[in-house]
């Protein structure tokens, strides 16, 4: 079985500023593990993923992940935000067959 | 490659009405998945079928809830005798038959129920 705890229902950042979204996993099985990202009344659009290659992932927007097994952690990071990047982002986590989604963390972004 | 496509895109019934979804997913995808979202939530999942075969379905799920995949194409989401706590965005995604690659999602169907 598989869950994905995300901490930060809601983080604030300046613009340029660092972006930090956490997440962490659990899984039974080696895991695959996603970004996703929601604009308002849209459905998910895939930032990167995760599937046992290289433990740093690049995505689109400028953003990217690290996988850490012995932190169980994917966290997401972005360098300098942009007012475009405010949106709700989803962490979610496969076995291989059905996908398990965190609860999500609503990231805004101040000028 | 035009995505996965949902219809209707907005749905609102009377409380005790039925309603059906449609999902069409990306043509070469075997696995099609339907998701739960309420405000404020990550997607629930409800049920996922590998081509015509439901494999699992959520507790979710009640027996109100019916889905189906005829042929392994489109696939449809029934809810009979709708409750106002029925009420949310209903996401449809598809994915190849691979281990390590991504669903693709739909733009959803939001469903009031009045």
């Amino acid at each position: 079985a598989q869950s994905v705890t995300q901490l930060g229902s809601h983080v604030s950042v300046s613009e340029g500023a660092l972006v930090l979204l956490r997440c962490n996993y659990s899984s039974s099985v080696p895991p695959y593990l996603f970004w996703y990202v929601q604009y308002p009344n849209q459905g998910l659009q895939l930032l990167l993923k995760y599937t046992s290659a290289a433990t740093l992932v690049k995505g689109i927007n400028g953003f990217e992940a690290e996988f850490k097994k012995s932190e169980t952690s994917f966290h997401l990071t972005k360098p300098s935000a942009h007012m475009s990047d405010a949106a709700e982002y989803f962490c979610a986590v496969t076995g291989g067959q059905n996908f398990v989604f965190g609860p999500g963390t609503r990231l805004s972004v101040l000028p | 490659d035009t995505g996965v496509s949902q219809n209707p895109r907005h749905k609102i019934t009377k409380r005790g009405q039925n309603v059906t979804f449609r999902c069409d997913p990306i043509s070469e995808h075997n696995r099609l998945y339907w998701y739960r979202q309420t405000l404020g939530q990550g997607p629930e999942f409800l049920t996922y079928f590998q081509n015509e075969a439901q494999l699992e379905k959520s507790r979710l799920l009640s027996d109100r809830f019916s889905a189906e995949r005829p042929k392994g194409s489109f696939s449809t989401l029934e809810i009979q005798r709708t409750e106002q706590g029925d009420s949310a965005m209903y996401l449809c995604a598809s994915s190849p038959d691979r281990m390590n690659t991504e669903a693709f999602f739909g733009q959803g169907t939001r469903l009031t129920v009045v």
